[in-house]
């Protein structure tokens, strides 16, 4: 099964600053079509989980343009410009190329 | 609007069997993968099972398969899963998702199983 790897566990953040959280996979995710197959979610407290970020850099539909992803291989970044209140919870990197399917520990973003 | 709506969760002993279900609206539930992904309370998340647009194909987390059983009908546009054999470690919010792009873009609000003596 492949590992996936994030860090920090806990991120304290002030409003209108950034904040990056790396993911790494125990092998590449980079798939033929040139795709990462890393998606982002983040589940706020007592919601369901919602996509952020998939294949890699792609924003979900309705997901603000503060939330970016990047990276190649095994190594990914999410990164949160300006962080707000309402970003507050818990992301997740999650690899989508072979099964099973498997997450990141998650990283608790919290406001300062 | 897309919407999942899960039920059928709730208390079983271990050994026992569950039915999941979920009603999908808003969408051509026909066209797109389904999943179940769970979380154990106050865990992260995982995985549980894939099921193509027209059932022919499944696929299982390792501690699942030959015990759990992902499958849909597309007429009714709903969503099960038949969990048997539970354990107690099955204790978790069970999510019925939309796959699309190789990601996990809708999720229900998650049915709560708890396998407990």
């Amino acid at each position: 099964d492949i590992v996936m790897t994030q860090s920090p566990l806990s991120l304290p953040v002030t409003p209108g600053e950034s904040a990056s959280i790396s993911c790494r996979s125990s092998q590449s995710l980079l798939y033929d079509t040139g795709n990462n197959h890393v998606d982002w979610y983040l589940q706020k407290p007592g919601h369901s989980p919602q996509l952020l970020i998939y294949l890699g850099s792609n924003r979900a539909s309705g997901v603000p343009d503060r939330f970016s992803g990047s990276g190649s291989g095994t190594d990914f970044t999410l990164q949160i410009s300006r962080v707000e209140a309402e970003d507050v919870g818990v992301y997740y990197c999650m690899q989508a190329l072979q099964y099973p399917r498997t997450f990141g520990q998650g990283t608790k973003v919290e406001i300062k | 609007e897309v919407q999942l709506v899960e039920s059928g969760g709730g208390l079983v002993q271990p050994g026992g069997s569950l039915r999941l279900s979920c009603a999908a609206s808003g969408f051509t539930f026909s066209r797109f993968w389904m999943s179940w992904l769970r979380q154990a309370p106050g865990k992260g998340l995982e995985w549980v099972a894939d099921i193509k647009q027209d059932g022919s194909e499944q696929s299982y987390m390792g501690s699942v398969r030959g015990r759990f059983t992902i499958s849909r009908d597309n007429a009714g546009n709903s969503l099960y899963l038949q969990m048997n054999s539970l354990r107690v470690e099955d204790t978790a919010f069970y999510y019925c998702v939309r796959g699309d792009n190789w990601a996990y873009d809708y999720w229900g609000q998650g049915t709560l199983v708890t396998v407990s003596s």
